[in-house]
């Protein structure tokens, strides 16, 4: 079974408007970390927000927040007032505290490809 | 500041061939790590160094080798090889080890192996 899965490959928002990227990840560990990151067409990983199993709060940063559902394992990042430079893949992904020798493994979906249209 | 950083950006290698892949980080990070991105698979982790002076496998170890050379550097090295090893490798580096712990990634290196 898949640690990390996102169900939308692909993503179209307007300019401005809010867009929210799916993420659902499982483990049976009580002990775990979510992040996102984001890559743009350059190439490299910029990590953007992270929320821990124990976290009481959703996680903000500046337009970027999580959407943190730990009943239904979900953890959707929202991108409030979407901007041209948002356009990029974003992976979502999860360390595990320890699960049968996972030691800590970043484990990273497949990715969701955003396009902020004009 | 200059985070993490990868050498080479591109390679090309015949099949058979080795080489070695460097990164180097200057925020005096304990933990580091090298993982590879494949069209469509997302990153794979491929060693690991939880702090200096160890290193461990990962997800997809087999036909590498790594070495924590000193708390800054951790260096990928592929003996022979092969076209399956074409694949971007991005090195990363977190404070230290433990789910809390933000992973940060060097700019990645390309590499083809024909």
């Amino acid at each position: 079974a898949q640690k990390i899965t996102q169900t939308q490959p692909g993503m179209f928002v307007q300019e401005k408007e809010a867009v929210t990227l799916d993420c659902t990840y499982d483990t049976s560990d009580p002990s775990y970390g979510l992040f996102w990151y984001k890559q743009p067409s350059s190439g490299e990983m910029i990590f953007l927000i992270y929320q821990g199993s124990y976290d009481q709060q959703n996680a903000t940063e500046g337009r970027y927040s999580l959407n943190f559902q730990k009943a239904r394992k979900s953890a959707n990042l929202v991108i409030s007032a979407s901007q041209l430079g948002d356009s990029a893949m974003y992976f979502c992904a999860m360390r595990e505290g320890y699960s049968g020798g996972s030691n800590y493994k970043l484990t990273f979906g497949k990715g969701t490809l955003l396009t902020v249209n004009p | 500041n200059a985070g993490v950083t990868q050498t080479p950006k591109f390679q090309v290698l015949k099949t058979g061939q080795s080489m070695t892949l460097q990164c180097a980080q200057d925020m005096n990070h304990n933990s580091m790590y090298w993982y590879r991105q494949d069209p469509g698979m997302g990153l794979r982790l491929i060693y690991y160094s939880a702090s200096e002076g160890t290193t461990d496998k990962g997800e997809v170890p087999n036909g590498y080798n790594v070495s924590r050379l000193n708390k800054r550097e951790f260096s990928l090295r592929l003996e022979s090889a092969a076209p399956s090893q074409t694949s971007v490798y991005f090195c990363a580096s977190s404070e230290d080890w433990g789910f809390t712990y933000e992973q940060y990634f060097g700019p990645g290196t390309r590499l083809t192996v024909t």
